[in-house]
């Protein structure tokens, strides 16, 4: 049982670069979550989904977008990297009980040059 | 819009007893009170979770009073290891959001 799995852990880009991060969990979870975390800050959502199929903006979704053609997988997209997005990004899972627990993958850390 | 509010940074010693307070702004009838740990290059990690009352598991004890504006997580004989940033937040019984504040940065010195 792997838990919340993030592909890639490092990357660098230059500016004007695309790229995509894979999140993966095998917990067979409804919600998911994409953050980023900047030095020394807390935790900023960028997008969530509540479901296969779905989508939400969260607090910071310019610059990304997001898709989950599969429960198990959410993706997020950056078009046109910026170095305002050198950050470390966590993607996180969680069941739909009450109360429930997330889940937390270990981060990829994007620098954009 | 629902939202806590914690102290920034918390100093503390090995063997003595943390406790930080979070108030909630308009927590919701149906909000759990949730607390996560972070380590330095480390995603944040569940600690404990609570509706009202008080809840007590093998790390740490969380306590809410009955009006539920605030809560307390309390960390018992602290560690070295105890070092992290702890972070209070709601938790919907029904999913969406997961909205972090800035979290608390517990310093445990020898």
């Amino acid at each position: 049982n792997a838990g919340v799995t993030q592909t890639p852990k490092f990357r660098v880009l230059k500016t004007g670069q695309s790229m995509t991060l894979l999140c993966a969990q095998d917990m067979n979870h409804e919600y998911m979550y994409w953050y980023r975390q900047d030095p020394g800050m807390g935790l900023r959502l960028i997008h969530y989904s509540v479901g296969e199929g779905t989508t939400a903006k969260g607090e910071v979704p310019d610059g990304y977008n997001v898709s989950r053609l599969k429960k198990q997988n959410f993706l997020l997209g950056l078009e046109s990297a910026a170095p305002s997005q050198t950050s470390v990004y966590f993607c996180a899972s969680r069941g739909s009980g009450a109360g429930t627990e997330a889940f937390f993958g270990q981060g990829t850390r994007l620098t954009v040059v | 819009l629902a939202k806590t509010t914690q102290p920034i940074s918390m100093d503390s010693y090995e063997g003595q007893e943390v406790n930080i307070t979070c108030s909630h702004n308009n927590i919701a009838t149906n909000d759990y009170i949730t607390w996560y740990q972070q380590f330095p290059s480390q995603g944040p990690r569940f600690i404990i979770q609570g509706y009202k009352t008080k809840v007590t598991n093998e790390v740490a004890s969380l306590f809410i009073p009955a009006d539920r504006k605030s809560s307390t997580l309390s960390l018992p004989r602290v560690s070295l290891s105890d070092t992290a940033v702890y972070y209070c937040l709601f938790c919907k019984a029904a999913g969406n959001k997961l909205t972090f504040g800035g979290g608390t940065r517990v310093l445990v010195k020898p």
